[in-house]
């Protein structure tokens, strides 16, 4: 079936650190790739996305490139801030149906 | 706010009443989902739907929850004879074109619904 699966977490960082957020799927149509991001008390709100092979989403500093071969789609930011902490979702939809399907998520928490 | 708006925020129940709770996509949007969020888990697909039809339910528990989208007004999804179980996050989401695999949907703040 289709599925994503994220790195567990929490993750802890410091400012100004390399983050990075493992994400891979199984899909059996041809899938499009999403990150959403969820502040406290918020609702989800994308982050980036990629819909075909090698496509990379950027966005404030966020990158992830869709890897067919190794069914990948790893978020990844250069220099995380305060401001990032939240929680991070992996996700993704297939050309055969209706739904997205969510990863668990992953915690992060940046320190000053 | 042009965004998708839920309400309430916050609802609790007690056991055995029921929960309705309503979701406006945004505006040009006319497919409707609805995502239910259990503590430390991802968001589980319930329902899809189109003004006044259900597209896809099967996510959607067999009995107690039903789902409407009318032709006038809010989506609404009803849990009827609440447990404790139902406790969770649910969110709407919302896109202009169900079924285009390549666009996001646009998600609500939610409501989260406590059971005592």
């Amino acid at each position: 079936g289709d599925s994503v699966t994220q790195m567990e977490g929490p993750v802890t960082l410091s400012e100004e650190a390399f983050l990075t957020i493992n994400c891979t799927y199984t899909a059996t149509g041809y899938p499009s790739l999403f990150w959403y991001v969820q502040y406290p008390g918020e609702g989800l709100q994308l982050l980036l996305k990629a819909t075909k092979a090698d496509d990379k989403g950027s966005n404030k500093g966020f990158e992830a490139t869709y890897r067919k071969e190794t069914t990948s789609f790893h978020l990844e930011k250069g220099s995380v801030q305060v401001s990032d902490s939240a929680v991070y979702f992996c996700a993704l939809s297939v050309n055969t149906g209706n739904q997205f399907y969510f990863g668990t998520g992953t915690s992060l928490t940046v320190i000053p | 706010n042009a965004g998708v708006m839920q309400n309430p925020r916050h609802l609790v129940r007690r056991r055995g009443q029921e929960a309705r709770l309503r979701c406006s996509p945004m505006k040009g949007h006319s497919h409707v989902y609805w995502y239910r969020q259990l503590p430390e888990e991802g968001l589980k697909f319930m329902v899809y739907l189109q003004k006044e039809n259900i597209i896809d339910e099967s996510g959607m528990p067999k009995e107690r929850f039903s789902a409407e989208f009318p032709k006038e007004g809010p989506s609404i999804l009803r849990i009827q004879q609440v447990v404790r179980g139902d406790s969770a996050a649910y969110f709407c989401a919302s896109s202009p074109n169900g079924g285009r695999h390549n666009q996001p949907q646009h998600f609500g703040d939610g409501t989260r619904l406590s059971i005592l």
